[in-house]
Formats: structure tokens, C-alpha cells, sequence
């Protein structure tokens, strides 16, 4: 089955700062998800990438304080802007119905594990 | 109230028993439902996966949905070490956004 890589898998950012995550795939693929994992909680989804259009970002998520880019079949990055401690959590990509699985399956990266001090 | 919910345990059994993990939700639109594995430090990696109800057999997992009581149980027979981990129960529309429940921390003794 196809590949899901995240960089960086954590880092330690300092408060109004931004980071950008990368989600690399190993095969192409129409929708991907970015999700939010806070501590002790479950995922939550950010926001929807298709390739060659804008975004779709679910309620309580916005487009300036999370950027994504999609530009290709197989990339996506999520950039964290203007940090502050609670959007300490882990962020992870996540990818639908990949190259030789069956429909409606979704697989997830490693994820990112971000500490905002 | 949360769309799913789901006990967070910890759920500790002795290896060798059988697991019953559960998942209550609120819509009755969802078709989809999947349950997930989740090591420490891990991303997420896909169990089962069910489409409406029924149940589902993978070797030592069971995955059973019954719609008309929105209630889905995922089963692990003679659970070992190895499956220490917390199991993310997933629900969808249309199969694609997943709405989790918070997940089942579970503990597997030797």
C-alpha cells in the first residue's frame, strides 16, 4: 500500500510564530484531510485539500490561521500561524482511498507533533 | 452532546480475553464505520471498516454495526500484548470526513 510521510514529525515553536507541515504520498490521490489531535482528545477535522482548488475548512477553522496548500496529486502542506500554547496538539494528514485500496478507506500519517511554548 | 461517544477506559484484561469495545452515536445518517488502532506516538491505522450494518470478520477482530440502535462494537479475541493500544471508533456520511469518538485505551497484561 502507498506511503504516508509528515515533516517535521515534531518541533517546539515559540508563541506568534508559524509552522508549516508537510504530507507527502507515494501515490496519487484525490482528497486529503488535514485533522487535529489535542491532548487527550480525538480527532478533529481541519479542513479538506483538492487538488486545484481552495480549502474547505470545517466550523471553528479558518483559512488564516490555517493555511493549505495542494499543489499536486501527491503534496499538501498546513501551516500553523500565530501560535499560541493551545494549538499545541498533534496534526496529522490523512488521505482517501489510496492506489490499491478499496473505496471509502482512509489512511493517516505519522503525524506532527507540535508544542507551542 | 458529543456526535460519538466513547469510553476512554483504560480497559485492562489479561491476554488471552476477549475485548469488547464500543461506540454509541447520535446521527442516524452515517453509513460508514471504521475502527482504528493508534499506538503511542503513531498516527492512526485502519482496522475495520464496515458499510451500513452487519457484521465484519478480519482473523481476530469483529466488527459489528447496529444501526437501529446506533451502536457499533469492535471485538478482539485472545487480545494480546501487542494490541495494547487505544482504538479510535470513526463514523462518516458519505466516507469521507470521519467523525471520531475519543477513543478506548486498552491494556493487554501478560
Amino acid at each position: 500500500s502507498a506511503v504516508i510521510s509528515q515533516k517535521p514529525s515534531r518541533d517546539i515553536c515559540q508563541r506568534g510564530t508559524s509552522l508549516t507541515i508537510q504530507c507527502q504520498v507515494d501515490s496519487q490521490v484525490t482528497m486529503m484531510f488535514w485533522y487535529r489531535q489535542q491532548p487527550g482528545q480525538s480527532l478533529t477535522l481541519i479542513a479538506t485539500a483538492n487538488q486545484g482548488s481552495e480549502a474547505t475548512y470545517e466550523s471553528g477553522f479558518v483559512i488564516d490561521k490555517f493555511p493549505i496548500s495542494r499543489p499536486n496529486l501527491t503534496f499538501s502542506t498546513l501551516t500553523v500561524s500565530n501560535m499560541s500554547p493551545e494549538d499545541s496538539s498533534i496534526y496529522l494528514c490523512s488521505v482517501f482511498s489510496l492506489a490499491g485500496g478499496k473505496d471509502y478507506e482512509q489512511y493517516f500519517g505519522p503525524g506532527t507533533r507540535l508544542t507551542v511554548t | 452532546q458529543k456526535e460519538v461517544e466513547q469510553d476512554p477506559g483504560p480497559l485492562s484484561v489479561p491476554e488471552g480475553a476477549i475485548v469488547s469495545l464500543n461506540c454509541t452515536y447520535s446521527n442516524s445518517a452515517f453509513q460508514y464505520f471504521m475502527w482504528y488502532r493508534q499506538y503511542s506516538r503513531k498516527g492512526p491505522e485502519l482496522l475495520m471498516y464496515t458499510y451500513s450494518s452487519g457484521n465484519k470478520e478480519d482473523g481476530r477482530f469483529t466488527a459489528q454495526v447496529d444501526k437501529s440502535s446506533k451502536y457499533i462494537s469492535l471485538f478482539i479475541r485472545d487480545s494480546q500484548p501487542s494490541d495494547s493500544a487505544t482504538y479510535l471508533c470513526a463514523m462518516s456520511l458519505y466516507g469521507n470526513k470521519l467523525v471520531f469518538g475519543a477513543g478506548t485505551i486498552l491494556r493487554v497484561k501478560s
